[in-house]
This record gives C-alpha cells, sequence and structure tokens, in this order.
C-alpha cells in the first residue's frame, strides 16, 4: 500500500517561511506526478501545486505563485513545498497527493500536517 | 468555485444518493471524485467520469451529461456519510491547473 507521511508542519508567524516535507514509499516514486492540495479548517480542498515526474513542469495556484516553490528529490523519494510570505489565509491542512492521469487525479493521499500562519 | 456542487444531500438508508458538479470545463475534461469522512485524508472513489478505483463498492458510480458530472451511490449505507468533491482540470496554453468544487455533505 502507498505510503505518504507529511511533516514539516507548525506555527509560523505572517511573513514567515516553512519548508513542509513528504516521504513516499511503497510505489516507484519516480514514475509519477505528486501535488500539494490544502484544506484550511472547516473549508474545502484547494489545489496548490504539482510537479511532473522529473521535475521538469511545475504548476501552482494563482493564489500562492511567487510565493511557494514545489521540488521533488527522486533519490530520497521525497517531494517538498516551501513556502515563503506567508499569510494567514495559508492556514491549513496540507496534503500530499500522488498523481495520475498526467498528475490531474489524486490517486493516494497523506495524513497531511497541519500549518498555522499567526502572530 | 469553477466546479458547483450542491452543499449537501440527504437520503435515508438503503436509498440513492446522486450529488452533481457542474461547469464549463467538464465537456473537455475529466472529472474525478473524492469521499472525505471528518478528521481523515480525502479517498478517490471514481476517475475519469466513470471508472471505479480498486476497493472502492460498486455502489459508487459516476456519469457525465454536458456540463455535469454526477456521482450516484446506490443502496446508501450509514458509512457513506461523508464529504464529497468533484475535481477536474484547467489549461490555459501550456500551463494546467487543477481545481475542485465546492463540496458535498452527504447525510444518511
Amino acid at each position: 500500500e502507498v505510503q505518504l507521511v507529511e511533516s514539516g508542519g507548525g506555527l509560523v508567524q505572517p511573513g514567515g517561511s516553512l519548508r513542509l516535507s513528504c516521504a513516499a514509499s511503497r510505489f516507484t516514486f519516480s514514475g509519477y506526478w505528486l501535488s500539494w492540495v490544502r484544506q484550511a479548517p472547516g473549508k474545502g480542498l484547494e489545489w496548490v501545486a504539482n510537479i511532473k515526474q522529473d521535475g521538469s513542469e511545475k504548476f501552482y495556484a494563482d493564489s500562492v505563485r511567487g510565493r511557494f516553490t514545489i521540488s521533488r528529490d527522486n533519490a530520497k523519494n521525497s517531494l517538498y513545498l516551501q513556502m515563503n510570505s506567508l499569510r494567514a489565509e495559508d492556514t491549513a491542512v496540507y496534503y500530499c497527493a500522488k498523481g495520475i492521469w498526467f498528475g490531474e487525479c489524486f490517486e493516494s493521499w497523506g495524513q497531511g500536517t497541519l500549518v498555522t500562519v499567526s502572530s | 468555485y469553477d466546479l458547483t456542487q450542491p452543499p449537501s444531500v440527504s437520503v435515508s438508508p438503503g436509498q440513492t444518493a446522486r450529488i452533481t458538479c457542474s461547469g464549463n470545463v467538464l465537456p473537455k475534461q475529466y472529472a474525478h471524485w473524492y469521499q472525505q469522512k471528518p478528521g481523515q485524508a480525502p479517498v478517490l472513489v471514481i476517475l475519469k467520469d466513470s471508472e471505479r478505483p480498486s476497493g472502492i463498492p460498486e455502489r459508487f458510480s459516476g456519469s457525465r451529461s454536458g456540463t455535469t458530472v454526477t456521482l450516484t451511490i446506490s443502496g446508501v449505507q450509514a458509512e457513506d456519510e461523508a464529504d464529497y468533491y468533484c475535481q477536474s482540470a484547467q489549461s490555459s496554453g501550456t500551463y494546467t491547473w487543477v481545481i475542485f468544487g465546492g463540496g458535498t455533505k452527504l447525510a444518511v
């Protein structure tokens, strides 16, 4: 069974930075698109970013473009999300997801890590 | 939201639940459906409009008609009470981004 384990969440002040990690196992990591999806408390799902198998293509939601950077290390089976200039509205549970169908469908999800942006 | 779902649907056990999702992108892009129970991560229940992933009960099915896709749960069980999200993608030139509907709370 696919495993995706997020880490790196926590409390950060507005304007601060945080780096999330997602450790993957039990599938061929380098063969799949990967994504970050977030969910604000009591709200719906919001796609954040995704990255192609070799990292050559990256796409971002308008709400995070220019502030967040998605990356991956296929040698370490790890996905990352560098989040800068954080805002209160970035407060959410951040999920790592394994993509299929050109990364446009999320076949497996991690359990999420909570990011709280507050002073 | 570029994908529109009803906020809530209510059915009795054993009945059929239908959750719709509408959007102009849907005639051109596949739709996928996720189930999310409180405190849990989402689970893919339908992909590419009507395919059921391995392990998903046969009572879950999907269909499409024009700009609307529908998730149908036949013989609803108490354990099906959850939030359901449709999801698709939009493209502009070489840029593609993923979109979600606002979610539908299914009450059983």
